[in-house]
């Protein structure tokens, strides 16, 4: 049981755009900054967003996070086949001291 | 570039310890605003964070392993290691290696990972 929320997977056709939520408490993503990841299948984890929607350098603007409260959603425009891959929330839980993660949703571009 | 690979015996028995290297390429270990860190992923599964460690010492392990969990820097080697006591088959998983950084926000960041390593916890 992971101790961020998000859904299994999510689907939308190539050019669509897609959201991925994940939602927490105060103690986690209500009083920190959220990173994503993108893990393509049979590949290591990539950071795509950090601080809410700060994206690294050579990260497409395709990709965009926000908060709002004890959610955080991960949004992607113009879906393309190369994007199919699990993505994970991330934060800094303050009661566990311990970094947490979402259990991932797997994305399909149909 | 920075490049990190994991390397470390891929079984490991029950009740014994766990160890993985991680090499560092490409950058400095003694880095005054990295930290180091590893994450696993067992089969199947989400990510789960260990702990990271500052090539000084300072360290921060997730509390669900701190009474098993042991991470070091080796500088001359530019190298920082993971020990992990009393396995069990719960702890099979792939270990990532990662580096790791505090944003402005106090927001652990892990924005470099390592290839992974799969251990298996099996007799």
């Amino acid at each position: 049981q992971s101790v961020l929320t998000q859904p299994p997977s999510v689907s939308a056709a190539p050019g669509q755009k897609v959201t991925i939520s994940c939602s927490g408490s105060s103690s986690n993503i209500g009083n920190n900054y959220v990173s994503w990841y993108q893990q393509l299948p049979g590949t290591a984890p990539k950071l795509l967003i950090y601080d809410n929607n700060k994206r690294p350098s050579g990260i497409p603007d395709r990709f965009s996070g926000s908060k709002s409260g004890t959610s955080a959603t991960l949004g992607i425009t113009g879906l393309q086949t190369g994007d199919e891959a699990d993505y994970y929330c991330g934060t800094w839980d303050r009661s566990l001291s311990a970094v947490v993660f979402g259990g991932g949703t797997k994305l399909t571009v149909l | 570039q920075l490049q990190l690979q994991e390397s470390g015996p891929g079984l490991v028995k029950p009740a014994e310890t766990l160890s993985l290297t991680c090499t560092v390429s490409g950058d400095s270990i003694n880095s005054n605003y990295y930290y180091w860190g590893w994450i696993r992923q067992p089969p199947g599964k989400g990510l789960e964070w260990i702990g990271s460690i500052f090539y000084s010492g300072t360290s921060y392990y997730n509390p669900s392993f701190k009474s098993r969990v042991t991470m070091s820097v080796d500088t001359s080697k530019i190298q920082f290691s993971l020990k992990l006591s009393s396995v069990t088959a719960a702890d099979t998983a792939i270990y990532y290696c990662v580096r790791c950084f505090w944003s402005t926000y106090e927001a652990l960041i892990m924005d470099v990972w390592g290839q992974g390593t799969t251990v298996t916890v099996s007799s």
